[in-house]
């Protein structure tokens, strides 16, 4: 699976739409772009995924650049709650890799 | 209940010493997977399990880490002779079936911790 870089850490006011970003210049054409996060305490939660269109769904958009080499998490109304590090992790559907490889993620504070 | 369930959320154990972790996944999920996460780190995948079998153990880090899935439910995380390295969060996951494309749903883990 590509390797995927994030900022460590960022910070958004409450409110205000957070724009994770991260880069995947390796990714396959078959690799998904996965992105999870993780509040203090409790495991991974899945937010969203996507392979080439812009996805989105009640928590978050999913913006991937035509080339797939990069790609956007978008939180259009951060809360408090929103407080995580937030995993981008690019991984293939082939039978057999059910890996999800998590690398050190971007811590997001959501600054009241 | 509805979410992955870990016990226990907390084990203190002393160097040497052998302990189980245990993993409820959710009711139907056929795939369940292990994770260990040390401090400051993203989670680090042990084993997968599809059904009753391990499709996958590479993640295991040696010969003292087995875990097992005898039923296709409930799974055990063994470690024998704990060392203090060990110590970190152990995360179980489960999905609906094997992941493709779809989503896998985390316990809330066992924190580790080896003296």
């Amino acid at each position: 699976d590509a390797k995927t870089t994030q900022p460590t850490s960022m910070d958004c006011a409450e409110g205000r739409a957070a724009n994770l970003p991260c880069n995947h210049s390796t990714i396959s054409g078959n690799e998904y772009v996965y992105w999870y996060r993780q509040i203090h305490s409790q495991g991974p939660q899945y937010i969203i995924h996507g392979l080439k269109n812009n996805e989105t769904n009640e928590m978050a958009s999913l913006i991937i650049t035509e080339d797939r080499k990069s790609s956007t998490l978008i939180l259009p109304h951060a809360t408090l709650r929103d407080t995580a590090v937030y995993y981008c992790i690019v991984r293939s559907p082939d039978f057999g890799n059910e890996k999800l490889t998590f690398g050190t993620g971007t811590r997001l504070t959501i600054i009241p | 209940g509805a979410g992955v369930s870990q016990t226990p959320s907390n084990k203190v154990t002393e160097k040497g010493k052998y302990v189980e972790l245990r993993c409820d996944p959710i009711s139907g999920h056929t795939a369940l997977y292990w994770y260990r996460q040390s401090l400051g780190q993203g989670p680090e995948f042990l084993i997968y399990f599809q059904g009753t079998g391990a499709a996958d153990d590479s993640g295991l880090p040696n010969d003292r880490f087995f875990a097992v899935r005898p039923e296709g439910s409930v799974s055990t995380l063994k470690i024998q002779r704990t060392e203090r390295g060990d110590s970190a969060v152990y995360l179980c996951a489960s999905s609906l079936t094997p992941l493709g494309s779809t989503e896998a749903f985390f316990g809330q883990g066992t924190r580790l911790t080896v003296v």
